[in-house]
């Protein structure tokens, strides 16, 4: 059974670089799945920041492309979140998503990892 | 996007009774790509409904999804005291992948 684990920033600085990777365990990162971050801003509802394929692929959503970059260590099993320019806006819960292969919902969650951004 | 509006937003039933959520997207939904999730306080969301209509291992029965198209409805049968959450919708069939606002389910 895949679970996977978001790392722990915290506190990041606006204008700054937010920084969280998730390790996959109980499986391998390079099955036949995609790799995905959600967010989830205090009291609020979810939303899907993009996903990255073993092989290097990457999906982002359009309202975040141009801060967001993921990427996938192999050799580590795990995948990582960059989100540069970070605003008070980009408070909130962040989980790492298994996404099922060739279906696209996603039936793995991490506990996820509460960012807050604050000078 | 696809915008997906749940309803209502606030849902107030006893145990023992039949819940009924909505879900309704603003274009059609590629191949019933939908999803229902159920979110507790201080949890992630955990996967109830995939394909529109199919359980996700280990949920009850008693979860059953429905529709097509533009509208779709999660039912909880006979609600139990652990039902009583948050519950989302998704559509994963077009991209971004998009999230309704969530319908809470509460103890009448």
């Amino acid at each position: 059974q895949v679970q996977l684990q978001e790392s722990a920033p915290g506190l990041v600085k606006p204008s700054g670089t937010l920084s969280l990777t998730c390790a996959v365990s109980g499986g391998s990162i390079s099955s036949n799945n995609w790799w995905s971050w959600v967010r989830q801003p205090p009291g609020k509802g979810m939303e899907w920041i993009g996903e990255i394929y073993h092989r290097g692929n990457t999906n982002y959503n359009p309202s975040l492309k141009s801060r967001v970059t993921i990427s996938v260590d192999k050799s580590k099993n795990q995948f990582s979140l960059k989100l540069s320019s970070v605003t008070a806006a980009d408070t909130a819960i962040y989980y790492c998503v298994k996404i099922i292969g060739g279906y696209g919902y996603m039936d793995v969650w991490g506990k996820g990892t509460t960012v807050a951004v604050s000078s | 996007e696809i915008v997906l509006t749940q309803s209502p937003g606030t849902l107030s039933l006893s145990p023992g009774e039949r819940a009924t959520l909505s879900c309704r997207a603003s274009q059609s939904v590629s191949s019933s790509n939908l999803a229902w999730y159920q979110q507790k306080p201080g949890q992630a969301p955990r996967l109830l409904i995939y394909g529109a209509s199919s359980r996700a291992t280990g949920i009850p029965d008693r979860f059953s999804g429905s529709g097509s198209g533009t509208d779709f409805t999660l039912t909880i049968s006979r609600l139990e005291p652990e039902d009583f959450a948050v519950y989302y919708c998704q559509q994963y069939g077009s991209s971004p992948g998009t999230f309704g606002q969530g319908t809470k389910l509460e103890i009448k």
